[in-house]
């Protein structure tokens, strides 16, 4: 089982400031096979990023996901205060499925 | 619009079988494979399974031994069977589409285990 580990576990941020998420594996994921997901308190996660790199549809510019093999990571270039939330990592490379335990973007 | 609903009982008691179903709206459920995930209260999530419509499954190891999901095409839904539950397997329970990355998500339906 691919183990993933996200940090930091919470990041305190202004409105307007860069935010980046990591997220190690503890094998490579396969072709790259790595998502990331929003959630919102009270609410189903919200896909954002496939494939490491490609945006969901709808999804604003300011997310951007990069990164190969076993270290990736979520950039949003200037939070707007909708993006204040928890955000997890996935990989589908291999079987089990298996999510991060998450990062909580706050506001500072 | 795929849109996703699950429903089913939200108190099971410890030592019996949750079930839930998933009912799948804008999509047909031959298009693609579908699954269940779990949050506890508090925590992360977790994947417990997929299916195809043709009936073809994958499963959690840490939850295979009590998971079965099926899958009812003639009314365009899929269900989930979890036995022997604790208070453990207190969770918000999600469908969602797709084996790989998951999207949409169904809201949610939160099933508490107690007596």
């Amino acid at each position: 089982e691919i183990v993933l580990t996200q940090s930091p576990g919470t990041l305190s941020l202004s409105p307007g400031e860069r935010a980046t998420l990591s997220c190690r594996a503890s094998q490579s994921v396969s072709s790259n096979y790595l998502a990331w997901y929003q959630q919102k308190p009270g609410q189903a996660p919200r896909l954002l990023i496939y494939g490491a790199s490609s945006r969901a549809t709808g999804l604003p510019d300011r997310f951007s996901g990069s990164g190969s093999g076993t270290d990736f990571t979520l950039t949003i270039s200037r939070l707007e205060p909708e993006d204040f939330a928890m955000y997890y990592c996935q990989q589908y490379g291999s079987s089990p499925r298996t999510f991060g335990q998450g990062t909580k973007v706050e506001i500072k | 619009q795929v849109q996703l609903q699950e429903s089913g009982p939200g108190l099971v008691k410890p030592s019996e079988t949750l079930s839930l179903t998933c009912t799948i709206s804008g999509a047909s459920i031959s298009s693609s494979y579908w699954s269940w995930i779990r949050q506890p209260p508090g925590k992360g999530l977790e994947w417990i399974g997929y299916i195809y419509y043709t009936g073809s499954t994958d499963y959690n190891p840490s939850l295979k031994s009590r998971v079965t999901i099926s899958v009812d095409t003639s009314k365009n839904r899929f269900s989930l069977k979890l036995s022997s539950v604790t208070p453990a397997d207190t969770a918000v329970y999600y469908c969602a589409r797709s084996a790989v990355w998951f999207d949409p998500w169904g809201q949610g339906t939160l099933v508490t285990v107690s007596s």
